[in-house]
């Protein structure tokens, strides 16, 4: 079946760094591909999407690009922000079988000023 | 609603107790989708609804998970028999039409079997 694999965290980095927290994905056919967020004490949130091989996904500084070739789809963000400590989840839905999103376990990032 | 409500945000129930979890999604989408999170890891799939009718119900884990909705808007999750295994947040989300659309999350309900 359809699966994500992310980094395991915590990933701690001091303000201004250079982020990127790694997603590979096994999926048949041609899935979409999210990155989720969840601030403490709210719940999950989009933060980018790709749906097909090569477009890249951006939101609030955050990209990701969708590479078939390597089935991954890296989170990566130039200057991280106090404000962006959260859990970051990897996720895709399949366009061949089921709809549901199917996540990853979870990035906790904590950025310490 | 501005969102997805959950509700109860939190519910602490004895073992082998009857459990119900409402989530009210926004308005005019029609699919819903229920996950549980367990600590420390990513939301599993449960229940996908698409309008009143359930179109995948695979993620269910065994029988004494069920779900209903029967207006193609409000549903609830009913757990029999609650197992402190069952101890998890369990999420909703709605979509505009269940495609590539954006997900919309509510905050959850965490249960917790005692």
């Amino acid at each position: 079946g359809d699966s994500v694999t992310q980094m395991e965290g915590p990933v701690t980095l001091s303000e201004e760094a250079f982020l990127t927290i790694n997603c590979t994905y096994t999926a048949t056919g041609y899935p979409s591909l999210f990155w989720y967020v969840q601030y403490p004490g709210e719940g999950l949130q989009l933060l980018l999407k790709a749906t097909k091989a090569d477009d890249k996904g951006s939101n609030k500084g955050f990209e990701a690009t969708y590479r078939k070739e390597t089935t991954s789809f890296h989170l990566e963000k130039g200057s991280v922000q106090v404000s962006d400590s959260a859990v970051y989840f990897c996720a895709l839905t399949s366009n061949t079988g089921r709809r549901a999103l199917t996540f990853g376990s979870g990035t906790r990032l904590q950025v310490q000023p | 609603g501005a969102g997805v409500s959950q509700t109860p945000s939190n519910k602490v129930t004895e073992k082998g107790k009857y459990v119900e979890l409402r989530c009210d999604p926004i308005s005019g989408h029609t699919a819903l989708y229920w996950y549980r999170q367990s600590l420390g890891q990513g939301p599993e799939f449960l229940i996908y609804f698409q309008g009143t009718g359930a179109a995948d119900d695979s993620g269910l884990p065994n029988d004494r998970f069920f779900a209903v909705r029967p207006e193609g808007s409000v549903s609830t999750l009913k757990i029999q028999r609650t197992e402190r295994g069952d101890s998890a947040v369990y999420l909703c989300a709605s979509s505009l039409d269940g495609g590539n659309t954006e997900a919309f999350f509510g905050q959850g309900t965490r249960l917790t079997v005692v």
